[in-house]
């Protein structure tokens, strides 16, 4: 089955710093989604990626989607306590629909003054 | 307003007692998900469902059980053959199309006793 390696697992990055976590696939990526959660809490969507070479911006998180490397990386810029939490991608595991969609491993980001 | 509901929030189970986790959504979404998620861990696919009974194994499925008789509700029960039930669970619900995001439910976190 797909499998959707996440790094770094956890990252510690002071405020007004700017971050970025990767994304990679052990399989073909037809698209690809980015949530965050709050400890404890369901996952809140960010962004949905399905073109290579796509990116797409929201206030200060930015997300890109490289086919070619089976990977997406999402940056955020000048960090705030707000932005801290658990950082998951997910993609479908086929082209032919819905089907199968499962998540990385997450990685925890934690913000410091 | 239109979402996802889990319930309960919190669920204590004795050891070798079966337990049903509630997961409701009136978005009218087909496809319907089940994952597990272990503490500073990912999420694990247990049981998809992409139309009204019709249901299929994820990553995960050993020890657990779903059924799909009505599009607004799939509910996860985990048997006593799950070795180590003690875990957050989230349900999400998706229209059956690539590019659509899926909304989760706020989770059920289950202890066993």
């Amino acid at each position: 089955s797909q499998e959707l390696e996440q790094s770094p697992q956890s990252l510690i990055v002071q405020e007004g710093k700017n971050l970025t976590i990767n994304c990679t696939s052990s399989k073909t990526l037809y698209g690809l989604y980015w949530y965050k959660q709050k400890y404890g809490e369901g996952l809140i969507f960010l962004m949905m990626l399905q073109k290579g070479g796509e990116e797409k911006s929201h206030e200060k998180i930015t997300a890109k989607l490289d086919e070619k490397k089976q990977q997406s990386s999402l940056h955020i810029t000048a960090s705030q306590p707000s932005h801290a939490g658990i950082y998951l991608c997910g993609a479908h595991q086929s082209n032919f629909g819905n089907e199968k969609l499962t998540f990385g491993t997450g990685t925890r980001l934690t913000i410091i003054p | 307003d239109g979402g996802i509901t889990q319930s309960p929030k919190y669920l204590f189970r004795k050891e070798g007692q079966n337990v049903t986790l509630s997961c409701e959504q009136n978005l009218n979404h087909d496809a319907m998900y089940w994952y597990r998620q272990d503490p500073g861990q990912g999420l694990r696919l247990i049981y998809y469902s992409q139309i009204v009974n019709d249901f299929q194994k994820g990553d995960i499925a050993e020890g657990y059980s779903v059924s799909r008789e009505k599009k607004e509700s799939f509910p996860l029960t985990v048997t006593s053959a799950q070795k180590n039930p003690t875990a957050f669970y989230l349900c999400a619900s998706s229209i059956p199309l690539r590019n659509t995001e899926a909304f989760f439910g706020q989770g059920t976190r289950l202890t066993v006793v």
